[in-house]
Order: C-alpha cells, then structure tokens, then sequence
C-alpha cells in the first residue's frame, strides 16, 4: 500500500507555465513533507518542505500548498525552465520516525 | 559547502559475492540513512543509524547489514547478492543543526549492478 500517492507519473509544461503536482497520504502521524528533486543518476536533492500547522510555504519560484483536512498537498513551479526537467517526489515523514516515505515520482518535462 | 560523501560510485558483482558501500556523512551530522532505488522506482528506506546505534529499521534484507563507526562514516555490508539488488543506493544525513526539521541530505549513491 502506497502511503504516500503521487500525481501526474508524467507531466510535460511548456517553457513560463506552471508546472503542478499533487500528492495525497493517509497517515495522521506524518508531521513534515518534503519534497524532492532528482536528475537522473543523482541522489535526490531536498526542495522544499512544509509542516502541517502551515498552508503554504514559498522558496523562489517553488510553492508548497498543505490542506490538513484533506491530507493532501502540491508543489506548484512557477515560470517553469527547461533545466527544472527532473523527477519530483514528494515524501512524508512522522515525528518518530527517521525514514522517509517517497511518492512515485513525477517525470516533468519542461519544453523550450 | 561539503556533501554526503559516497563510494564507489559504480560496484559491478556477480551473483552470490558481497559487496560493501561506503558513506561519509557532512561534517557535524550524527545520523545516516540507507535508502535503496530501483530502476524508474522511488527510494526505499532500508536503515538508519544515530550515535553508531541503529535508530530505525526498513525493507532491509536479512543479507544485509550496516553500522555506523566512531567517525559517524557507515558502511553497508550486502551479502549472497542477487539479481534483483541491483539498483541505485543512497546514503542521506542529517544533523540537529539542520533546523528543526531535521532534513535529510543525500549523497550521489553508488549504482550497483549484480550479473
């Protein structure tokens, strides 16, 4: 069972859009969401990350959206650049836990 | 700024040998994680460690295992290796003066690959 889904597998923007990605958990537990950002054959590279008692967090051009009661959240890009093309995962994690929990990730393509 | 620090980058193995990951964590963070990544998968917890005692424990094979040294330097010991581990594996640490959150910070992973 997936604890943390993600949406869209795939996503292609083009160049200025926004890009969206939306991701839903059932665990109360979970008390902090990060989220991702891996190029292919790097390790994953923190982005950005939000706790619950927040509802939206904004780093540059990177947006994190957290809806408690409905226990999901989303990452909006925007002014989306080619080199943003990467795969985004969002994860969550509890308070008493030391892991990590990914989502499946998203293959964004930016298109110049 | 200094980075996980993992090695070797690329392990080839044939079956049924073993093979040892090393991971340096950044200056100042006492705890790592083990995380493995199979092809287009997301990464998968398999351990971590504080203070050189195991804290927390994943989807690790029972032919694996891992510590943690003096140096806060962990190694991951894999052994009677199969096929199906081959796969991209990442060392993260983190440390309490990351913040509260306590982030976690990833190496560049060593890609093993079992023929």
């Amino acid at each position: 069972q997936q604890q943390v889904k993600q949406s869209p597998q795939s996503l292609i923007v083009q160049k200025g859009g926004i890009s969206i990605i939306n991701c839903a958990y059932e665990n109360t537990a979970f008390d902090y969401f990060p989220w991702y950002q891996q190029f292919p054959g790097k390790g994953p590279a923190l982005l950005i990350a939000i706790r619950p008692d927040v509802s939206e967090k904004k780093e540059g051009r990177f947006t994190i959206s957290f809806n408690k009661s409905a226990k999901q959240f989303s990452l909006h890009i925007m002014d989306s650049q080619p080199g943003d093309s990467a795969t985004y995962f969002c994860a969550a994690r509890g308070n008493r836990d030391d892991k990590i929990i990914f989502g499946k990730g998203t293959r964004l393509h930016i298109l110049p | 700024a200094a980075g996980v620090i993992q090695s070797p980058r690329h392990l080839i193995k044939e079956k049924r040998e073993t093979a040892t990951l090393k991971c340096y964590p950044i200056p100042r963070h006492d705890t790592v994680y083990w995380y493995q990544q199979g092809p287009g998968q997301d990464p998968q917890f398999l351990i971590s460690f504080y203070e050189k005692m195991q804290s927390d424990k994943g989807s690790i094979p029972d032919r694996f295992s891992a510590q943690q040294f003096s140096d806060y330097h962990s190694e991951l010991n894999m052994s009677s290796l199969e096929l199906g581990d081959s796969a991209l594996y990442f060392c993260a640490s983190s440390g309490l003066d990351e913040g509260s959150y306590n982030e976690q910070f990833f190496g560049p992973g060593t890609r093993l690959t079992v023929l």
